[in-house]
């Protein structure tokens, strides 16, 4: 079975750092690209950032740039989010989302984690 | 990044076809041919429905259909159920290696 698990939520001080972590499983995990997804409380979707199989490519949304770094560990089948100078706008829940065709990056999302929660409070 | 632009809410009565349409720009929506719409029921992960513009993934219904002309996209619920009551997301690819969503709709069965 397909399957995304994140971890590495909770809550934290503005200005401070998180990491998330997305463990995947039931395909094989470098083909994929892969991205972070997030949606604020009774808000929409906001995609966050995304990174190629092979990590040659990346992107972010604009308000993350300088402050969050994607990643990821082939040989562990995990991906990660860096997250520094945190501010309360960061409050969400953050999913990790893998893409639909293999050496893509562009297709739709086809399977979601549960996603992991993000509170960003002093 | 600009958010794309969807209608809040649309309803429809059981049976009956809607359609929801997102407006993007000639550097999203209109530039490439990756508009992918999402369903999330409340509290649940969003769902695949359609990508590549128009491609069903396996285990979707074939009441769903997607289309593109221009900077719009649309999403159409042919035969609408009970259960398509939901939210629905388009998503765009934006160039440079980014996405970009939309603001969402509220699809309700009456």
């Amino acid at each position: 079975e397909v399957q995304l698990v994140e971890s590495g939520g909770g809550l934290v001080q503005p200005g401070r750092s998180l990491r998330l972590s997305c463990a995947a499983s039931g395909f094989t995990f470098d083909d994929y690209a892969m991205h972070w997804v997030r949606q604020a409380p009774g808000k929409g979707l906001e995609w966050v950032s995304g990174i190629s199989g092979n990590s040659g490519n990346i992107g972010y949304v604009d308000s993350v740039k300088g402050r969050f770094t994607i990643s990821r560990d082939n040989a562990k089948n995990s991906l990660y989010l860096q997250m520094n100078s945190l501010r309360a706008e960061d409050t969400a829940l953050y999913y990790c989302a893998k893409i639909v065709g293999a050496g893509g990056f562009v297709d739709g999302m086809d399977v979601w984690g549960q996603g992991t929660t993000v509170t960003v409070s002093s | 990044q600009s958010a794309l632009t969807q209608p809040r809410s649309v309803s429809g009565s059981p049976g009956q076809s809607v359609t929801i349409s997102c407006t993007g720009t000639s550097s999203d929506v209109g530039g490439y041919n990756y508009v992918s719409w999402y369903q999330q029921h409340p509290d649940k992960a969003p769902k695949l429905m359609i990508y590549d513009v128009s491609k069903r993934p396996s285990g979707v219904p074939g009441r769903f259909s997607g289309s593109k002309s221009g900077n719009s996209a649309s999403l159409t619920i042919s035969g609408l159920q009970a259960e398509d009551e939901a939210d629905y997301y388009c998503c765009s690819y934006a160039g440079s290696y980014t996405y970009v969503f939309g603001t969402g709709t509220k699809v309700t069965v009456l």
